[in-house]
């Protein structure tokens, strides 16, 4: 079965240091993968997507996110972390395969706290 | 603006009431989709829409129905709600199925008492 795993409920990031969300994903066919972020009170938002490439995708808010095959593995990254950053974060993977791509699937989320 | 609205944006209401969750988008979408929003669990697929007329399950339809009569609007209906249907909804929208970024709309919560 397709699957994407979150394995963190939160993470907590004092300001200016590095952030890392963690996602991996299990899925037959080639899948693409996305992150979206949800601030309070909001809609999911477009964050960045790795279809094929650079491994290393950059993405908006100064976010990025390294593509792992070996490790099926997509984390998301921020080299120093702002309050704002503060939300719920995304994970999603949709398959591709045999030319057809399907729907997107989700993680659980994480939620990213970030200290003055 | 480009956007995905959703109506109502709260709603409390009583098992077994008939109610409709709205969803309009205006940026000439073909694809759309209803999701619900449960904590532990992410966002799961309730129904989605590859055109008008064109409807399908998701991942957890059970208790949900829908209609594409236009293109702009796909709005998800709970014919006899239950508890176990409280929860935060979101509609979203994109070009069409494989299209890389879907839009969101502000989300919708239900509660059913």
């Amino acid at each position: 079965a397709q699957s994407v795993a979150q394995p963190e409920d939160q993470v907590n990031v004092a300001e200016g240091n590095p952030l890392t969300v963690k996602c991996t994903y299990s899925v037959s066919g080639n899948p693409y993968l996305f992150w979206y972020v949800q601030y309070p009170n909001r809609g999911l938002q477009f964050l960045l997507k790795y279809i094929t490439g650079d491994n290393l995708v950059k993405g908006s808010y100064g976010f990025e996110a390294e593509f792992n095959k070996s490790q099926t593995s997509f984390h998301l990254k921020k080299p120093s972390a702002l309050v704002s950053d503060s939300a719920l974060y995304f994970c999603a993977v949709r398959i591709v395969f045999g030319g057809s791509q399907g729907n997107l699937i989700f993680g659980k989320g994480t939620k990213l706290s970030v200290k003055p | 603006e480009a956007q995905v609205t959703q109506n109502p944006r709260y709603l409390i209401t009583v098992t077994g009431k008939k109610l409709t969750v709205t969803c309009s988008q205006n940026m000439n979408h073909e694809y759309m989709s209803w999701y619900r929003q449960d904590p532990g669990l992410g966002l799961r697929q309730i129904y989605y829409s590859m055109n008008v007329e064109v409807t399908d399950k998701g991942d957890v339809p059970e208790g949900y129905k829908v209609s594409r009569k236009e293109k702009r609007n796909f709005p998800l209906i709970l014919e006899s709600p239950s508890p176990n249907q409280t929860s935060l909804y979101f509609c979203a929208s994109s070009l069409n199925r494989g299209s890389y970024e879907q839009y969101f709309g502000p989300g919708t919560r239900l509660t059913v008492t």
